[in-house]
């Protein structure tokens, strides 16, 4: 198993650009989420999904987009990058069944927006 | 106020030393109480979890949950170089579909 993967692991972009950071998941999990951390700020919540098709919002969402057509894949769009998204952005994946479900992080994406 | 506070630190401890990090929380709704360690220019991995109040002990490792305290506590026996990294507390409720994090407490041990 691969586990969470993120790519890339390093972008620079200038403002007003967009781009898509890619999010995988192999381990089958329904629910996806993406986070950014910044100094002081530890781990917020952008967006989620509970299953392919269903999208929600969490605590910092504008200026994100996100979609999940498929079960694997949580794909995060920035629309138009400016300097206050520059942060380092993780992807995570659980299981949603009863009980504790552990939840695995990606690597990473460090953005740097000028 | 933030729903989950911690300590940023940075704290730095000698090697061997028994270290102390602590988390508080507002929502009473939460029940599953976790612990993520984070090295540098890494994602966050799972350390242990504990379900409502009580201890839990794995190696040198034990964390405490205080529900009516609302306080939540990890604990490092012997600490090792390799413990250098940032403890970051998250916790969730039955209900909720999001974890929620503390800031982090970054831990420095010092051979």
């Amino acid at each position: 198993n691969a586990g969470v993967t993120q790519t890339p692991k390093f972008q620079v972009l200038k403002t007003g650009q967009s781009m898509t950071l890619q999010c995988a998941q192999d381990m089958n999990h329904e629910y996806m989420s993406w986070y950014r951390q910044d100094p002081g700020m530890g781990l917020r919540l952008i967006h989620y999904s509970v299953g392919a098709g269903i999208t929600d919002q969490g605590e910092v969402p504008n200026g994100y987009n996100v979609s999940r057509s498929t079960t694997e894949d949580f794909p995060l769009r920035l629309l138009s990058a400016a300097p206050s998204q520059t942060s380092v952005y993780f992807c995570a994946s659980r299981h949603t069944t009863g009980g504790f479900n552990e939840q695995f992080f990606g690597p990473g994406t460090r953005l740097t927006v000028l | 106020q933030k729903e989950v506070e911690q300590d940023p630190g940075p704290l730095s401890v000698p090697e061997g030393a028994i270290v102390s990090l602590n988390c508080t929380y507002s929502n009473s709704a939460f029940q599953y109480f976790m612990w993520y360690r984070q090295y540098s220019r890494k994602g966050p991995e799972l350390l242990m979890y504990t379900y409502s109040s009580g201890n839990k002990e794995d190696g040198r490792f034990t964390a405490q949950v205080d529900k009516s305290s609302k306080y939540i506590s990890l604990f490092i026996r012997d600490s090792q170089p390799s413990d250098s990294a940032t403890y970051l507390c998250a916790m969730y409720d039955n209900y909720g579909q999001n974890f929620v994090f503390g800031p982090g407490t970054r831990l420095s041990v010092l051979p």
